[in-house]
């Protein structure tokens, strides 16, 4: 059974760096075609992808959040970690992770964290 | 970037009835295009991916079509449960569109 959870500050100040953590079971990201990604979702908007790590280290951001973001994993602690730079009240959001299962099917993000409501406030 | 556009933003129908949601991208995503239903309070749950293919224990009610720039997603026959937000994301550069609320009419 796979599943995964956010955690991290609830509340950060603007201009703070904001570090979130994905701990997850069920799966290895050591395991060919596996990966993780970040999600956030601004209340009562849309989501918007963050970033994402395979199984190989590779590493996806998105552009216009890109020099502000760093994905990284541990595999032997299950975790992999999101850090945001220079937060600013527009941050404020729920942040997800997903697991990504990726192969000759396709690939799927599938299971999904409960989400981690971060508020980015002085 | 490549720019994905739903519509329409919001459709009001009854249950039982078909809902047809669409999604089109702003160039070509051949068919890495997934479909995921969220409602209040949840996180999204993945429904179709790679433009036709459901997830493990989606309803057959639920089907994709598609590819390359214009996409869709068919309700056959909505259930009570049905009534949420449907978002499609495409895989090139993973950006999410803005989603379309399935409310009850």
């Amino acid at each position: 059974q796979i599943t995964l959870k956010e955690s991290g500050p609830t509340l950060v100040k603007p201009t703070q760096t904001l570090t979130l953590t994905c701990t997850f079971s069920g799966f290895s990201l050591s395991t060919s075609g596996v990966g993780v990604g970040w999600i956030r979702q601004p209340p009562g908007k849309a989501l918007e992808w963050l970033a994402l790590i395979y199984w190989d280290d590779d590493k996806r951001y998105s552009p216009s959040l890109k020099s502000r973001l760093t994905i990284t994993k541990d595999t032997s602690k299950n975790q992999v970690v999101l850090t945001m730079t220079n937060m600013d009240p527009v941050d404020t959001a729920t942040y997800y992770c997903a697991h990504i299962g990726s192969g000759w099917w396709g690939e799927r993000w599938d299971y999904w964290g409960q989400g981690t409501l971060v508020t980015v406030s002085s | 970037e490549i720019v994905l556009t739903q519509s329409p933003a919001t459709l009001s129908l009854s249950p039982g009835e078909r809902a047809t949601l669409s999604c089109r991208a702003s160039q070509s995503v051949s068919s890495y295009l997934a479909w995921y239903q969220q409602k209040p309070g949840q996180a999204p749950r993945l429904l179709i991916y790679d433009a036709s293919n459901r997830a493990t224990g989606i309803p057959a009610r639920f089907s994709g079509s598609g590819s390359g720039t214009d996409f869709t997603l068919t309700i056959s026959s909505l259930e009570p449960e049905d009534f949420a937000v449907y978002y499609c994301q495409q895989r090139s550069n993973y950006t999410f569109g803005p989603g379309t609320k399935v409310d009850i009419k």
